[in-house]
């Protein structure tokens, strides 16, 4: 399966503040890129789906304009929370896929607490 | 939405014993995967079953798929305290592309 990698790993930020979290796919050309947010003890929650080279599609109730994401290359894509609040302290994943699979490889997942 | 529901929530079980989880869906899919999550930890992709198959084995996995009851079981054999993790079904269905929509999760503690 394909490796992916997630950067940073966990960040604290100030209220207000905006963060971005990288997500790299380090050996597979990730057609469409995944963005999800887990909390604790919970399952996964579908923010957005990202194919490379045109516009996010977010899910029902996910601001667009709070959760900015990139995907800007085969391999890269960005999430950026703007002016975080401690409501968006959360655990965000990206997972990749390639065209004509169902599969998705998961990144390791950055921790976010915003204080 | 999430549209898949595991059951149990949580199970303990001792090092050796076998354990089994099940994951019910509502609408129609192309295909259920299950996948492991360690805590704290990105999610590894374990087996992929497709709606026309009713089972599937990967090593001491082993999976089955009840179309007409809109269910899945993974069943792990002998397990070992690295079994330890949340385990995921999520599916997939035709109106939703390559988008998972994925169950609540079954956490394991395998007991050494």
């Amino acid at each position: 399966g394909a490796v992916v990698s997630q950067h940073p790993s966990r960040v604290i930020c100030k209220s207000g503040t905006s963060v971005k979290i990288e997500c790299r796919s380090l050996d597979f050309q990730a057609t469409t890129m995944f963005w999800y947010r887990q909390f604790p003890k919970k399952s996964l929650m579908l923010m957005a789906t990202s194919n490379e080279g045109s516009k996010a599609t977010y899910e029902q109730g996910v601001e667009k304009d709070k959760f900015l994401i990139n995907h800007a290359s085969l391999t890269l894509s960005t999430l950026t929370v703007t002016s975080a609040h401690p409501e968006d302290s959360s655990f965000y994943i990206c997972s990749v896929s390639g065209r004509g699979t169902y599969t998705q490889y998961f990144g390791p997942g950055t921790r976010l607490t915003v204080l | 939405s999430q549209q898949g529901e595991e059951d149990p929530q949580a199970l303990s079980i001792q090092e050796g014993e076998n354990a089994t989880m099940n994951c019910s869906y509502k609408t129609s899919i192309n295909n259920l995967q299950w996948y492991r999550q360690n805590s704290g930890r990105g999610l590894v992709h374990l087996i992929l079953i497709r709606s026309n198959e009713r089972e599937k084995h990967s090593g001491r996995l082993r999976v089955t798929l009840d179309t007409s009851k809109k269910s899945s079981s993974l069943l792990i054999t002998a397990s070992r305290a690295a079994d330890t993790a949340s385990y995921f079904c999520a599916t997939d269905a035709e109106a939703a592309g390559n988008k998972l929509t994925f169950g609540g999760g079954t956490r394991v503690l395998v007991k050494p």
